[in-house]
């Protein structure tokens, strides 16, 4: 069965750091892009990020909101994701939502983990 | 690329034939997927590519359209379709999401 299973939120404080991990099985982790959303309380879905896989030079894309600001990075080996936040503000409050990707013309999220919840407040 | 939902929420009863569309700002082929998610959940894939559905949804589910404009359509509501649903295109970045529809049950 495909799972993901996403950890690393909390509380931190504005300006503070945090690393998530999204840990994969069932499925070849290197054969998929993944990606990243968030969902603010109470609100609809924002997409953060896209990691693509090997054969595509692990390259990333990230919406504006985030862009400088966090870093989606993929260790194969451990069928593992992540989403490094720094900077981060009271609006990137949000649970955040780990999904795999196909990438191409039936691209599409699927499926998704969990999620994690981030507090960002002093 | 602003994916708009319409209407924002509804309410059907049990049987009925709902429709939700999504207005893109731009043409984006057939590249977009309509999630359900109900509370507390992660969302749900239904159908990709604006028309296929997702291997074990329900046929009652069935999606349309192509370039600005699409549809969901749920054939028959049936109790367990309360939820928000919510189109994404993925023609190009950034990815965007509709600002979802809620359907309750009458």
């Amino acid at each position: 069965e495909v799972h993901l299973v996403e950890s690393g939120g909390g509380l931190v404080q504005p300006g503070g750091s945090l690393r998530l991990s999204c840990a994969a099985s069932g499925f070849s982790f290197s054969d998929y892009y993944m990606d990243w959303v968030r969902q603010p309380p109470g609100k609809g879905l924002e997409w953060v990020g896209r990691i693509r896989k090997k054969a595509d030079s692990y390259t990333t894309e990230y919406a504006a909101s985030v862009k400088g600001r966090v870093t989606i990075s993929r260790d194969d080996s451990k069928n593992s994701l992540y989403l490094q936040m720094d900077g981060l503000k009271t609006e990137d409050t949000a649970v955040y939502y780990c999904a795999r990707s196909s990438g191409g013309t039936g691209d599409c999220l699927d499926p998704w983990g969990q999620g994690t919840l981030v507090i960002v407040s002093s | 690329i602003q994916l708009t939902q319409s209407p924002s929420s509804l309410s059907a009863s049990v049987g009925d034939r709902v429709t939700i569309t999504c207005r893109a700002s731009q043409g984006i082929n057939s590249y977009l997927a309509w999630y359900q998610q109900k509370p507390g959940k992660a969302p749900k894939l239904l159908i990709y590519a604006a028309s296929t559905l997702q291997s074990g949804v329900p046929s009652r589910f069935s999606g349309s359209g192509s370039g600005t404009d699409f549809t969901l359509t749920i054939s028959s509501l049936q109790p367990e379709d309360s939820a928000t649903y919510c189109c994404q295109q993925l023609k190009s970045y950034p990815l965007t999401f509709g600002g979802g529809t809620k359907v309750e049950i009458k």
